[in-house]
């Protein structure tokens, strides 16, 4: 167990609506991380949070935003969803906001558009 | 930008014997390099990581990878595996503000 929570699990939806995923950091990390794990395009980072900031961003869509709150957990919010954002979702958060220190992966919410 | 390319999609071993899985890089500046596992149904675990220094580096699990920037390979290996060692292998580069690039991962699949 790695100290991250995400919820839901698994979510199944339909194509054109609006979806809000949750991360719970470890206690204590400050930075929270957004990857998306699909079959043809791999693992991708789409976006990372420090201290309620946004830091860095990847290969994040438009439809895409997220954001951290004070208690630090974090949201990603999926709009406009297409049968291509069907791919499994993960939160990881490290204690700064320096890549070199290690990202603890949460298990996932895996996102099924029908 | 960076990019990290794991040659072999699918490798078999059989319990006990040695395993290499394959990783190079593309990065303008000194790379930082990292090694995770995902198991079915986890998320990912760092398993270990270069920033400099010892161009071999010891992780967890038994396992050590070695950077070699004449090649721009950093080769994961273990000299004796086991059942539960059989998961998806990533390897990562991060650089500047983009965070870590992946490659597409090694399915390793251990024989009894």
């Amino acid at each position: 167990d790695s100290g991250v929570t995400q919820t839901p699990k698994h979510l199944i939806t339909a194509t054109g609506q609006r979806v809000t995923l949750r991360c719970s950091p470890r206690s204590g990390d400050l930075s929270v991380y957004w990857y998306q794990q699909s079959l043809d395009q791999g693992l991708q980072f789409l976006i990372q949070y420090y201290n309620g900031e946004e830091r860095a961003k990847g290969n994040i869509l438009e439809r895409f935003s997220a954001q951290q709150f004070p208690d630090l957990h974090s949201e990603l919010n999926l709009s406009s969803l297409e049968l291509g954002d069907s791919a499994l979702y993960f939160c990881a958060s490290s204690p700064l906001w320096d890549y070199r220190y290690e990202q603890y992966f949460g298990p996932g919410t895996r996102l099924t558009v029908t | 930008a960076q990019s990290v390319t794991q040659p072999d999609i699918h490798i078999t071993v059989s319990e006990g014997a040695s395993l290499e899985l394959r990783c190079n890089y593309s990065y303008g500046a000194t790379p930082y390099l990292f090694w995770y596992v995902q198991s079915p149904g986890q998320g990912l675990q760092l398993l270990l990581k270069y920033f400099s220094g010892d161009t071999l580096v010891q992780g967890i699990k038994g396992f050590e990878a070695e950077f070699k920037r004449s090649q721009s390979s950093f080769n994961l290996r273990k000299p004796s595996v086991h059942w539960s060692d059989a998961a998806e292998y990533f390897c990562a580069v991060m650089g500047g503000a983009d965070g870590l690039t992946f490659g597409k991962g090694t399915h390793l699949i251990i024989q009894p």
